[in-house]
């Protein structure tokens, strides 16, 4: 089992709709969750990071940590074609461990 | 606020000779991240620096691959006698403080083997 999986896509949307993206983990020990940007031929760029159960919201977006079911998911309402990229999950299984990074998934929002 | 450099950004080599790739961490960062990432796949940890100290190296070959973060200047990732399976993209990222942290990256070094 990956420690970090999320579907390759890809998702496809239609500007205005929400997006949902989604990353399940392994380790129940996991403490930190990131979910970062990446354009075509560009570096990642963090966008969310969320540590507790819950909801957190920023603008547009919204992360939604579920550490019972070991699930992190990322929304994003009134999806904009600029918004095309990968989207990549990382965690962090606490002390000074490595950053796990997940496939990422590959959005796609259509004018 | 100057955020993590790297350089260079586009590196050629042959097979056979070193390449060098460097990396500065956001001011004020001391723990570095080093992660590899071909075509159309996903980020791989390479290796995990601080100050003079490599902390987990787990994700590096044992050949041919080497990093360092020296107390004074920037972070080194080298790769000696390169093949054409190196080729790739190299990101560093940097953070304050370990762990938990989140971690800014910098541009890439992209690097092809002739």
């Amino acid at each position: 089992q990956k420690e970090v999986e999320q579907n390759s896509g890809p998702l496809s949307v239609p500007e205005g709709a929400i997006a949902s993206l989604n990353c399940t983990y392994s380790d129940r020990g996991s403490q930190s969750f990131f979910w970062y940007r990446q354009y075509s031929g560009k570096s990642p760029e963090l966008i969310m990071f969320i540590y507790s159960n819950g909801d957190k919201e920023d603008g547009r977006f919204t992360a939604q940590l579920n550490k019972a079911s070991q699930y992190v998911s990322l929304l994003i309402r009134d999806s904009q074609p600029s918004d095309s990229a990968t989207y990549l999950c990382a965690v962090n299984s606490g002390g000074y461990q490595k950053v796990t990074f997940g496939i990422g998934t590959k959005l796609q929002v259509i004018p | 606020n100057a955020g993590v450099m790297q350089n260079p950004r586009h590196l050629v080599r042959r097979r056979g000779q070193e390449a060098r790739l460097r990396c500065s961490p956001m001011k004020g960062h001391s723990h570095v991240y080093w992660y590899r990432q071909l075509p159309e796949e996903g980020l791989k940890f390479m290796v995990y620096l601080q100050k003079e100290n490599i902390i987990d190296e787990s994700g590096m070959p044992k050949e041919r691959f080497s990093a360092e973060f020296p107390k004074e200047g920037p972070s080194i990732l080298r790769i000696q006698q390169v093949v054409r399976g190196d080729s790739a993209a190299y990101f560093c990222a940097s953070s304050l403080q370990g762990g938990r942290d989140e971690q800014f990256f910098g541009p890439g070094t992209r690097l092809t083997v002739l």
